[in-house]
């Protein structure tokens, strides 16, 4: 069964450095997220994204984060300037269709640790 | 607060029991709802979905309930297995600008005892 890829599973850095979060949706999916999970609480949304641009981000997804599709096949999220709140598993996910409502199958995420 | 609950934060129960995990949605535009499994380390996993025209739909040993007159969602697993031990998550889903946002509950615990 086709599966969405997150690379890498996990990532340490520094404060203030960036960080950029590796994905490779379900190859015929047209929708893309990305979301995020603080240890111990909700699994949060952040942005999504189709047709190569974003089309509904949260209050969460401030300047510090953007999304790329840079090629066909992969998608990512860049984190400018971390901080230590960033900190926390961070998931992405694509789905079929919109109209009539379609699960997002997610990847296994990667853990951000900010020290 | 938040908008969708669940009422039990961890559920015990005995393998080849059945099992019940409840989840309250506040929204009652919501029209699509979906059951996600987290195993540990891992990323949520689709179980089941069910959409507001129907109030009932079964897949393979999961059964999912939905009473829009009092917001309530329910997932039941029948015949638990030591390996359906993870948390469950409801997620109620709204159409915001072009995309099915999910907001999600905090999950529950299930831990099937063998």
């Amino acid at each position: 069964e086709p599966e969405v890829t997150q690379t890498p599973s996990h990532q340490v850095t520094q404060m203030g450095q960036e960080v950029i979060l590796r994905c490779v949706p379900i190859s015929n999916h047209l929708y893309f997220y990305w979301y995020r999970q603080i240890l111990g609480q909700k699994v949060e949304f952040l942005v999504s994204f189709y047709n190569n641009e974003i089309s509904e981000k949260s209050e969460i997804f401030d300047d510090q984060f953007s999304v790329e599709r840079p090629d066909g096949s992969n998608f990512t999220l860049k984190i400018r300037s971390t901080k230590l709140e960033d900190s926390a598993m961070y998931f992405c996910a694509s789905s079929a269709a919109l109209q009539t409502g379609q699960p997002q199958h997610f990847g296994d995420g990667t853990r951000l640790s900010i020290l | 607060g938040e908008s969708v609950g669940l009422h039990l934060p961890t559920l015990s129960v005995q393998e080849g029991d059945n099992s019940i995990i409840n989840c309250a949605y506040s929204n009652s535009a919501s029209d699509y709802f979906i059951w996600y499994k987290q195993e540990s380390g891992k990323g949520p996993q689709f179980i089941i979905d069910i959409r507001s025209n129907m109030d009932k739909r079964q897949g393979q040993r999961v059964t999912v309930l939905l009473n829009k007159t009092v917001k309530h969602l329910s997932l039941q697993i029948a015949a638990t297995q030591p390996g359906d031990s993870a948390v469950y998550f409801c997620a109620e889903n709204n159409r915001r600008g072009g995309s099915y946002i999910p907001t999600f509950g905090r999950g529950t615990s299930l831990i099937v005892h063998p």
